[in-house]
């Protein structure tokens, strides 16, 4: 049961490259979510999405774009890297949107440094 | 805004020792109240929720009672182990899409 997989996890870039890290889910779920985890300020949400079609900004957005063509795959793109992107990424899923209710589902992270 | 405090760590204990990870919490609603744990190398979990006031939740010998009148929802355990050892986030959830997370406690268990 693989449930959340993300790809690569690490990654280096440099400064003004882009790339995508990949996240899939094979529960069915309806939300998914990219977080990035910094030291000692938590979980912050980049992008999150309801479902097929559909996507919305959290709390970090800025230098991140996210497409949801399909229920099980939410990549997560930089478009141009910068050093205040290095960081984990987290993607997360659950079955209903109502977080309060439903559980969230993590993937084991991406590592990504940007120099 | 919404907002979680938890204490900060790391914090370091004996095996077999009780635990306590404060967690204090401001809503302008009635919020979920969750503790995720994140084991090394590894992606957050579910530990335990609650989703009333007074309500207590608990796994693995783990609980947290959801306390309204003081705001918090603190961690506890009576007999740690070097399992244990891991990062623990508080979070709330007041309104679907989004968590809103504690700054996470790191937990050192010593055999």
């Amino acid at each position: 049961n693989a449930g959340v997989t993300q790809t690569p996890k690490f990654q280096v870039l440099k400064t003004g490259q882009s790339m995508t890290l990949q996240c899939a889910q094979d529960m069915n779920h309806e939300y998914m979510s990219w977080y990035r985890q910094d030291p000692g300020m938590g979980l912050r949400l980049i992008h999150y999405s309801v479902g097929a079609g559909i996507t919305d900004q959290g709390e970090v957005p800025n230098g991140y774009n996210v497409s949801r063509s399909t229920t099980e795959d939410f990549p997560l793109r930089l478009l141009s890297a910068a050093p205040s992107q290095t960081s984990v990424y987290f993607c997360a899923s659950s079955y209903g949107a109502a977080l309060r209710n439903s559980p969230l589902h993590f993937g084991n992270g991406t590592r990504l440094t940007v120099t | 805004g919404d907002s979680v405090t938890q204490m900060e760590g790391p914090v370091t204990l004996s095996e077999e020792a009780f635990l306590t990870i404060n967690c204090t919490y401001t809503a302008t609603g009635y919020p979920s109240l969750f503790w995720y744990v994140q084991y090394p190398g590894e992606g957050l979990q579910l530990l335990l929720k609650a989703t009333k006031a007074d309500d207590k939740g608990s796994n693995k010998g783990f609980e947290a009672t959801y306390r309204k009148e003081t705001t918090s929802f603190h961690l506890e355990k009576g007999s740690v182990q070097v399992s244990d050892s891991a990062v623990y986030f508080c979070a709330l959830s007041d309104s679907n899409y989004q968590l809103i997370w504690g700054a996470g406690t790191k937990l050192i268990i010593k055999p």
